[in-house]
């Protein structure tokens, strides 16, 4: 049973570009969540997709958007990249769709992001 | 900002002694979890503990929850070099869907 699967796993940009990251849940799982976790920090959330809608967004601006597709695997797109976009971005996905709470999330292994 | 503080932030120990870290919040929470991560990969799952629970063991983990005094700590009981990780706390508030992590505590286990 394959877990939460990512790719790109290393990619380099240029400031300005554009960039897509790509995510696909654990088997059964409906929901996806995005992270991007600096040097030495902890993630920090972006959004969560379930049933292909945002279901919740955190702090992070409208360069940062997202898409989950039927087979509930999900892109994070992020656009005009600033150097402080460099960073390690991690999907994480959840059954508890359907439920207010949070359970346990599968992380994927990251895409790490370098902006020159 | 990060929900989450961890402490210390950096903890050395030799194999075989125990570890501990402590993690406070700020606001009234559903469940806390705790992750750990290898050097620049993804997050593992650990343990999770409920608002109503105080205890939960876990093999060689132990984590208590303290929701008066908004704090949580995770005990590592005869440590070996595999656990040299860096260790995360998440807090998920009521009705909140995202988990909000802590800056994490990064252990060295010492051969």
């Amino acid at each position: 049973d394959a877990g939460v699967t990512q790719s790109p796993t290393h990619l380099i940009k240029t400031r300005g570009q554009q960039v897509t990251l790509r995510c696909s849940p654990k088997s059964g799982h409906d929901t996806v969540s995005w992270y991007q976790q600096a040097l030495g920090q902890g993630p920090q959330f972006i959004f969560q997709y379930y049933e292909e809608e945002e279901r919740q967004r955190g702090n992070f601006p409208d360069r940062f958007s997202g898409h989950q597709f039927p087979n509930y695997s999900s892109e994070l797109n992020v656009n005009a990249l600033l150097l402080g976009d460099s960073a390690l971005y991690l999907c994480a996905s959840s059954g508890t769709g359907g439920e207010v709470r949070t359970g346990e999330l599968f992380f994927g292994e990251g895409s790490r992001l370098t902006v020159l | 900002s990060q929900q989450g503080e961890e402490d210390p932030q950096a903890l050395s120990i030799q194999e075989g002694e125990n570890a501990t870290m402590n993690c406070s919040y700020k606001t009234s929470i559903n469940n806390l979890q705790w992750y750990r991560q290898n050097s620049g990969r993804g997050l593992v799952h650990l343990i999770l503990i409920r608002s109503n629970e105080r205890e939960k063991h876990s093999g060689r983990l132990r984590v208590t929850l303290d929701t008066s005094k908004k704090s949580s700590s995770l005990l590592i009981t005869a440590s070996r070099a595999a656990d040299t990780a860096s260790y995360f706390c998440a807090t998920v508030y009521s009705n909140d869907y995202k988990l909000s992590f802590g800056a994490g505590t990064t252990v060295t286990v010492r051969a």
